[in-house]
């Protein structure tokens, strides 16, 4: 089967900028994640998507961050505007329901860079 | 809260020498446990889980881990490294209802 899909892999913005990430995860899946790996740390969630609802987003930074996933298939994460801080990988990973029991699949990320 | 410690921030070992990577958590219910490793610029890939069956799990690349209760700790192991594992990798711990909560990660190297 097809793997997680993520594009751009690399990105490099001024702070201030807007950017936006794509992620189409694997066909039947129904949960897609959003997380944020910071150099040196494991990833973080931002948010979780059963199908086209928001199953949890406590650790997104709404100020700054949006995500959306209108028809319950591939995803797009927004930045705007962009800080220093936000210099990471996004990583995508989907599993078959909202209990990821069997574990999830990620995708290979797109790197930040915002200079 | 569920929490993961993985002891050990880089471990370094020569290849054909056996491989051990910490890794405690902190959970109040049954744990789902999971380990994944991360190559340089690739994503992260599912070595083995543990989800309540039986407690020595192998994975893939002849990696295995055991859960131990008493100790609330789930360490991974190989017996003889190879040159194709050096490698960040993390421990993950779920309980049924909430997310994965990642380690720090451990940075494995092996030496030739």
């Amino acid at each position: 089967e097809a793997g997680v899909a993520q594009s751009p892999r690399y990105k490099i913005i001024e702070k201030r900028q807007s950017v936006a990430f794509w992620c189409n995860p694997i066909s039947g899946h129904a949960t897609l994640y959003w997380y944020q790996q910071i150099l040196g740390q494991g990833p973080k969630l931002l948010i979780q998507f059963q199908n086209n609802g928001v199953v949890d987003d406590s650790q997104l930074p709404k100020d700054r961050f949006s995500a959306e996933r209108l028809k319950g298939v591939d995803s797009t994460l927004k930045i705007q505007p962009a800080k220093l801080e936000d210099s990471a990988v996004y990583l995508c990973a989907s599993s078959l329901d909202e209990t990821g029991y069997q574990g999830y699949t990620f995708g290979s990320g797109t790197r930040l860079t915002v200079v | 809260a569920q929490s993961v410690t993985q002891l050990d921030s880089h471990v370094s070992v020569s290849e054909g020498t056996p491989v051990l990577l910490r890794c405690n958590y902190s959970s109040s219910y049954s744990p789902s446990l999971f380990w994944y490793v991360q190559h340089p610029n690739k994503g992260l890939q599912l070595l083995l889980k543990y989800t309540s069956a039986a407690t020595l799990v192998k994975g893939i690349n002849g990696f295995e881990a055991e859960f131990k209760k008493s100790e609330t700790s789930f360490h991974l192991t190989k017996p003889s490294a190879h040159m194709s594992d050096a490698a960040e990798y993390f421990c993950v711990v779920r309980i049924y209802g909430q997310n994965f909560v990642f380690g720090p990660g451990t940075r494995l190297s092996v030496l030739p």
